[in-house]
């Protein structure tokens, strides 16, 4: 069964430190999210992307984020500089095109930990 | 801004109760999906609803979409440890591109 693809899948780093995560999704997915999730709340949307087109990055902090899919394919989200408030899991999700029926697969997640 | 409230926020229950979770919006979706996420983990899909009114069965997870789609209830009948862990419904709208809203989820824990 085809799965959502994501490294690290923990990460310590100090503040001020950059940091970057990896995604492949599900082969022929032409969508690609990212989110962090705090403990205790829902998965929150950093951004969108339709192949390698960005769809929505309106809640990602783009002072020191940033997020790349160049061939349409696996993603990139680098941090730089991390703060102490960066310390979350990060998920990546990918989803079919199927209409108005929106199902994301999951990958495992990034525990991210900024000391 | 689409809102999905969850309730409860936490329920422990034991081995072979039932229980149903809820999940509520003002917003009209044009679909819904439950997931489950283990801790550590990435959250796994359960189910995707799409019809007002529809119901559907995973073994013994019923899961239904309120008429108005506005709303959907998860229901578990004779719960087993196995079944330990968060809840998230999260539903789409047609005008939002597939971006979906996710609520912050029902922590479940079914002790033996």
């Amino acid at each position: 069964e085809a799965e959502v693809a994501q490294s690290p899948r923990y990460k310590i780093t100090e503040k001020s430190q950059a940091v970057a995560f990896w995604c492949d999704p599900i082969s022929g997915h032409a969508t690609l999210y990212w989110y962090r999730q705090i403990l205790g709340q829902g998965p929150e949307l950093l951004v969108q992307f339709q192949d390698e087109s960005v769809v929505d990055d309106s809640q990602l902090p783009k002072d020191r984020f940033s997020a790349e899919r160049l061939k349409g394919v696996d993603s990139t989200l680098k941090i730089q500089p991390a703060e102490l408030g960066d310390s979350a899991m990060y998920l990546c999700a990918s989803s079919p095109d199927r209409g108005s029926i929106y199902e994301q697969y999951f990958g495992p997640g990034t525990r991210l930990t900024v000391t | 801004t689409q809102l999905l409230e969850q309730s409860p926020q936490f329920l422990s229950i034991q081995e072979g109760e039932n229980l149903t979770v809820y999940c509520n919006s003002s917003s009209v979706f044009s679909s819904l999906q439950w997931y489950r996420q283990e801790p550590g983990e990435g959250p796994v899909l359960l189910v995707t609803v799409v019809t007002g009114g529809e119901v559907k069965k995973l073994k013994r997870l019923t899961f239904q979409f309120g008429d108005a789609r506005k709303d959907s209830s998860l229901h578990i009948t004779a719960a087993q440890p196995g079944d330990t862990g968060l809840y998230l419904c999260a539903g789409a709208t047609n005008t939002n591109a597939g971006k979906s809203t996710f609520g912050d989820g029902t922590t479940l824990t079914v002790k033996p």
